[in-house]
């Protein structure tokens, strides 16, 4: 089992929907979580990082978090032909330390105008 | 400040040559992380250096690999010799000590090619 699981994609939404990213993780001590962007050639950028149960919001980004399912998400709302990119999942196992990150492989996002 | 700086952006060689890649950390930063990018494998971190200090180097995939930091304002990471498998994008990050993820800065990345 990999330690950051997401579906590869690509995922495909019209614009002005609501795109939903999901990632589980295995390490169930796991304390820190982030989504990063990537665009084709580009190097990742972070958009969120979550560490407590429920919802995080900024502007049109919500992450949540459920630590006793192992599950994070990021839904992006009325997305944009300029969110399509790779979204990366970054979690922080509890062995290894607070600096020994783990990223799940990303999910393609596609936004159709 | 002009962020991450890593060099080549891309480099071409054939299987069996040395390669060095570099890598300039924002002034400041304590911190510095060498990372691998696959289609197949994600984005894996190989080394990482607290201080200039090499503290888990256990994402080093073989020996061919080594990665030193001689001062706070230069790294480089070495593969000796290359071979194919090896052609991925190698990012360097910076952050300050104590701020994980939250604080990453990374470079633009190198993309290597081995033929």
């Amino acid at each position: 089992q990999k330690e950051v699981e997401q579906n590869s994609g690509p995922l495909s939404v019209p614009e002005g929907a609501i795109a939903s990213l999901n990632c589980t993780y295995s390490d169930r001590g796991s304390q820190s979580f982030f989504w990063y962007r990537q665009y084709s050639g580009k190097s990742p950028e972070l958009i969120m990082s979550i560490y407590s149960n429920g919802d995080k919001e900024d502007g049109r980004f919500t992450a949540q978090l459920n630590k006793a399912s192992q599950y994070v998400s990021l839904l992006i709302r009325d997305s944009q032909p300029s969110d399509s990119a790779t979204y990366l999942c970054a979690v922080i196992p509890r062995s290894g330390g607070y600096q020994k990150v783990t990223f799940g492989t990303g999910t393609k996002l596609q936004v159709i105008p | 400040d002009a962020g991450v700086i890593q060099s080549p952006r891309h480099e071409v060689t054939e299987m069996g040559q040395e390669v060095t890649l570099r890598c300039k950390p924002i002034s400041g930063h304590n911190s510095l992380f060498w990372y691998r990018q696959t289609m197949m494998r994600g984005l894996e971190l190989l080394i990482y250096f607290n201080n200039n200090v090499p503290i888990d180097d256990s994402g080093m995939p073989e020996d061919r690999f080594s990665a030193k930091m001689p001062n706070a304002s230069f790294s480089t990471l070495k593969i000796q010799p290359s071979e194919p498998r090896d052609s991925a994008v190698y990012f360097c990050a910076s952050s300050p000590l104590h701020r994980g993820l939250d604080g990453y800065t990374f470079g633009s990345g190198t993309r290597l090619t081995v033929v």
